[in-house]
Formats: structure tokens, sequence, C-alpha cells
């Protein structure tokens, strides 16, 4: 149990087009799920928090019209990255949070295995 | 603000041996879980192990144990009996002020050599 996809894996793109990145909890639900941005040999940085039905929260720094962030079920996210450029070029992992887990445990998040976009 | 330092970039071990991947933190919580996490090759991040800082007894987990000191805010990995498999970044994370964010040091990258 506590899978979660991500599509496409791999997607390149020419720069000032958009791309939709898919994060989905398969046999959970998730109210919240969390994008990461990691660039080669380096960590993970947190670049939202993805809320069902409310708004993401966006940290320091990113810019919430550039990425997108759409959380319409408690199964799926969605990460647009708007007019694309090189310098967006990076690994993109999603993670997901399981509502059901149960109280004064922390909720586990679960993390999906990445995009990998190239922008031309 | 909670940061997290692993100050071993690179590590290798051979393979049957014992290594010890460090982490210390800093953060004003006064109960918070810690994790290590590894992203092998294919770059799934998975769970090794987790700590509740107000327990006391160290986590164990197979082959994975680690060695907790709240007051030094220390947080390390022991890896016994190495194997190929465990050849990955190993992350150290940490929950941002009381939320569920989690921070991530900058990693280690374990190499097991046969």
């Amino acid at each position: 149990g506590a899978v979660v996809s991500q599509h496409p894996s791999w997607v390149i793109c020419k720069s000032g087009t958009s791309v939709k990145i898919e994060c989905r909890s398969l046999d959970f639900q998730a109210t919240t799920m969390f994008w990461y941005r990691q660039f080669p040999k380096q960590s993970l940085m947190l670049m939202a928090t993805s809320n069902e039905g409310s708004k993401a929260t966006y940290e320091q720094g990113v810019e919430k019209d550039k990425f997108l962030i759409n959380h319409a079920s408690l199964t799926l996210s969605t990460l647009t990255v708007t007019s694309a450029h090189p310098e967006d070029s990076s690994f993109y992992i999603c993670s997901a949070r399981d509502r059901d887990r149960g109280r004064g445990s922390y909720n586990e998040q679960f993390f999906g295995p990445g995009t990998r976009l190239t922008v031309l | 603000a909670q940061t997290v330092t692993q100050s071993q970039p690179e590590m290798s071990v051979q393979e049957a041996e014992t290594v010890t991947l460090s982490c210390t933190y800093d953060t004003s919580e006064n109960n918070y879980y810690l994790f290590w996490y590894k992203q092998p090759p294919s770059r799934q991040m998975i769970l090794v192990i987790r700590q509740e800082a107000y327990k006391q007894q160290n986590a164990t987990e197979n082959r994975f144990s680690v060695n907790f000191q709240k007051a030094a805010k220390s947080f390390s990995l022991k890896i016994s009996d190495s194997q190929l498999g465990d050849t990955a970044m190993y992350f150290c994370a940490l929950p941002q002020g009381g939320s569920e964010k989690l921070v991530f040091g900058k990693g280690t990258k374990l190499t097991v050599n046969p």
C-alpha cells in the first residue's frame, strides 16, 4: 500500500510552452501533497504545499504564477510549469500524506518516483 | 528556523561492513520526528527509519539503526552488514516548525564496494 505515482516520468519541451505534471495517490486519500524540486546532486527543496479543495501554499521565492498547483481531488494534484524556460529544467518530486493515519502519529509522506523536466 | 546539516558529502564502505552517517539539526520544538530517507539511482525516495524525539530508545529497522542524542541534536544512521543495494544518497529530514513540511539535509552519497 501507500503508492504514489507521477506522470510523466520524463518530459522534454520547448521554451515558452507549459508542462503539466500529475501526482496521484493510488491506494489512499491525501488531503495534503507536497511538491519538491531537486537539482542534480542536490537536496530536495520544498516548492509548495497542495491542499485538497483550497489554494496551494508556496514557499518563499517560488513564483505561484509560474508553478500552478491544483489539488482537485483527494487522490490527484497537478503542477503546471507555465512558459517554461531552460532554467526550469529539474527533477520534480511530489509526496502525499495519508489522511487516515492514526492520531498521535506523524502522517508519513509517501514519495512519487519523480518527473524529469528538460526545457530546450 | 529548522536546519539540518549532513557534514559528509560522500562516504564509501566495503560490503558486509558497518558505516555511520552523521546528521545534526537545530529546532526549537520539544517534540518532533526525525527521518532518514534513501534515494537510490532510480531517484525514488524511500523512508529508511523514523525517530520520535520524546522516545529515548533508539529506533531500529533490521540492519538500520540510529544514534539519537537529543541534547546534542544529533541523529546518526548506522548501517550494519552493508549491501550493494544500500548504495544511494541518504537524506536526514526534520519537520519544519511544528508543521509537516520536511527540511532536508544536503545528503550523503554512500557507495558500497564489493
